[in-house]
């Protein structure tokens, strides 16, 4: 299957600093880019959809200023979380979507391996 | 509403012996896809099997097996020959309509020797 990578895999930071997360599609060109975020022994929740070259689309209750989210290539989505506060601690896994069909298919999202954030 | 359920917070098995893993899911879609994964307590997000609404055969990816009854909108994941390395946590997900992915709240699994 195709690979997705994200960087870092973890990262502490201190209360009010801003981390930048990145997401990247290693071999094949992601039209469509997920974060999730992923809270102690809870399920994954979508925050946020990016398409290349557009704004990103953010789920009910995600603020887009504190979570601001650019796919500036085909390959790379970056998620930065602003003024990080330690209630924004959580595992933040990316999924990139590769082809352009309508139908699900077995082989359209891959996930990467997500970024463990503690804000101190 | 699209939703995707799973009842069992937790299960345990005996090593080799066959488990299964209840989802079921609610779409107004006529075309839809099942998702199953398991996530170790590494994090990482692995693909075990699928199933899309139109397929007439339910799914097999080796020991991992997906019993798709669409009228009751289930698709429970039938994991045979359980081993240790099974334990970790089982995530059923749907994509209908958009391309996102509703995930179910998940099911640990433990696996005893």
């Amino acid at each position: 299957g195709a690979v997705v990578s994200q960087h870092p895999s973890w990262v502490i930071c201190k209360s009010g600093t801003s981390v930048k997360i990145e997401c990247r599609s290693l071999d094949f060109q992601a039209t469509t880019m997920f974060w999730y975020r992923q809270f102690p022994k809870q399920s994954l929740m979508l925050m946020a959809t990016s398409n290349e070259g557009s704004k990103a689309t953010y789920e009910q209750g995600v603020e887009k200023d504190k979570f601001l989210i650019n796919h500036a290539s085909l390959t790379l989505s970056t998620l930065t979380v602003t003024s990080a506060h330690p209630e924004d601690s959580s595992f933040y896994i990316c999924s990139a979507r590769s082809g352009e069909g309508g139908r699900p298919s077995r082989n359209e999202q891959f996930f990467g391996p997500g970024t463990r954030l503690t804000v101190l | 509403a699209q939703k995707i359920t799973q009842t069992q917070p937790g299960m345990f098995v005996q090593e080799k012996e066959a488990v299964t893993l209840d989802c079921t899911y609610d779409t107004s879609d006529q075309s839809y896809g099942l998702f199953w994964y398991k996530q170790p307590s590494s994090g990482e997000m692995i693909f075990l099997i699928y199933q899309g609404s139109y397929d007439e055969q339910n799914a097999t990816e080796g020991r991992y097996s997906l019993n798709f009854q669409k009228a009751r909108k289930s698709a429970n994941l039938v994991i045979s020959a359980s081993q240790l390395g099974d334990s970790a946590m089982y995530f059923c997900a749907m994509r209908s309509g958009t391309y996102k992915y509703i995930f179910g709240t998940g099911t640990r699994l433990k696996v005893l020797a």
